[in-house]
């Protein structure tokens, strides 16, 4: 069976500084792996995504995430983090077909003046 | 282009009660999916459309619970009757193909 796991529930980073929100999974077929991010009274809405080709994925807003097979991870970072990153960020997997989607538990991102 | 909408935003009830849950897909996406967040915990599937057909139910957690789509656009999900255990939000998405469009949720407190 698929899972998600993400490493702390909250994580509070300074204006400019590095954001590093990390998600490990574990699926037994290929993998599709996602990030979402969740504002205030918003629905989900999709980060970036990672189904075959290039481990590094690019997303919105600055965000990336490099697919590690060996380590069943797809951290999610974004050099330099801004006021307006302050959401609260989904780790999620699917099977190839991309339909059932496993999600993480969410990390809420703080970020400090 | 409309994203996907939910109706209502949100909704408090007394245990016993019956609820329903209404989700506008994004026009022209066969597949529609709920799913669930329970306070705090993760996002859970609940089940899967495609068109009027359920492709996929095996989160829905038990019979008080039933997701209609009837013609193949709008999809209901009825929570008959309420539990405390169901509050949370639940989460209404429609894809054409593997990327899924969410809507903003349904926030549900059963007293």
């Amino acid at each position: 069976a698929q899972s998600v796991t993400q490493l702390g529930s909250h994580v509070s980073v300074s204006e400019g500084a590095l954001v590093l929100l990390r998600c490990n999974y574990s699926s037994s077929v290929p993998p599709y792996l996602f990030w979402y991010v969740q504002y205030p009274n918003q629905g989900l809405q999709l980060l970036l995504k990672y189904t075959t080709g290039a481990t590094l994925v690019k997303g919105i807003n600055g965000f990336e995430a490099e697919f590690k097979k060996s380590e069943t991870s797809f951290h999610l970072t974004k050099p330099s983090a801004h006021m307006s990153d302050a959401a609260e960020y989904f780790c999620a997997v699917s099977d190839s077909g991309g339909f059932k989607t496993i999600f993480g538990a969410g990390t809420r991102l703080f970020v400090k003046a | 282009e409309a994203g996907v909408t939910q109706f209502p935003s949100h909704s408090v009830i007394e245990k016993g009660q019956t609820v329903t849950l209404r989700c506008d897909p994004i026009s022209g996406h066969d597949n529609l999916y709920w799913y669930r967040r329970v306070m705090g915990k993760e996002i859970k599937f609940l089940l899967h459309f495609v068109k009027e057909s359920k492709q996929d139910e095996s989160g829905m957690p038990n019979n008080r619970f039933l997701a209609e789509r009837t013609g193949g656009t709008y999809s209901t999900l009825k929570v008959q009757p309420a539990e405390l255990e169901d509050s949370g939000v639940y989460f209404c998405a429609s894809s054409q193909e593997t990327l899924q469009f969410f809507g903003p949720g349904t926030r549900l407190t059963v007293l």
